[in-house]
């Protein structure tokens, strides 16, 4: 079956500095990847829809000058979060479609 | 605006028994709807998709209805065991889904 592979798991990152992480297809091409946020206790929050070869759709109220998405092949799609606050720290999950949806296993963000 | 409102944040149920969860979703005409299950710290895992013109759908021991009219779907897990304890999300969406906020629920042993 399809597999999305997210990376890092976990990341601590210093307040002011940038994190990227990284979702891959393993199995298939996505040409759309989606990018989710959750907050504990709380649903996943759209951020953006990822196009690969163009630029990202960012759902209302996400500053993509935040966090830049980059899907340059069809198999990656990169979440950069750029001078991270505290108020950044979340649960980062990808996923892609094909014929279903497909999630990553989710980067937790720890900002301190 | 679309919303998904599922009823319980959290559910027991012992074990052996059925459960029931909710999804109830106004402003939005799905073609399809589908439910995850997400355990902590993890991303959530299709479970099963129904379709508008699908009244019922079957996978194991799981069982999904779809109501257009009444706006609903409920999902059942029959003979629940502890390993069923988990967070499952309702979803809707066609080019890009949107989630409920999930039920937690809990088999007692």
């Amino acid at each position: 079956g399809a597999v999305v592979s997210q990376h890092p798991s976990w990341v601590i990152c210093k307040s002011g500095t940038s994190v990227k992480i990284e979702c891959r297809s393993l199995d298939f091409q996505a040409t759309t990847m989606f990018w989710y946020r959750q907050f504990p206790k709380q649903s996943l929050m759209l951020m953006a829809t990822s196009n690969e070869g163009s630029k990202a759709t960012y759902e209302q109220g996400v500053e993509k000058d935040k966090f830049l998405i980059n899907h340059a092949s069809l198999t990656l799609s990169t979440l950069t979060v750029t001078s991270a606050h505290p108020e950044d720290s979340s649960f980062y999950i990808c996923s892609a479609r094909q014929k279903g949806y497909t999630f990553g296993s989710g980067t937790r963000l720890t900002v301190v | 605006s679309q919303k998904i409102e599922q009823n319980s944040e959290a559910l027991n149920i012992q074990e052996g028994k059925t459960a029931t969860l909710t999804c109830n979703y106004t402003n939005y005409s799905p073609a399809y709807l589908q439910w995850y299950r997400q355990d902590p710290g993890r991303g959530p895992v299709f479970l099963l998709l129904i379709r508008e013109n699908e009244k019922e759908k079957r996978k194991e021991r799981l069982k999904v209805t779809f109501d257009t009219t009444l706006k609903q779907s409920l999902f059942h897990i029959t003979a629940s065991q502890p390993a069923d304890s988990a967070t499952y999300l309702c979803a809707l969406g066609d080019d890009k889904i949107i989630f409920g906020k999930g039920t937690r629920l809990h088999i007692l042993p």
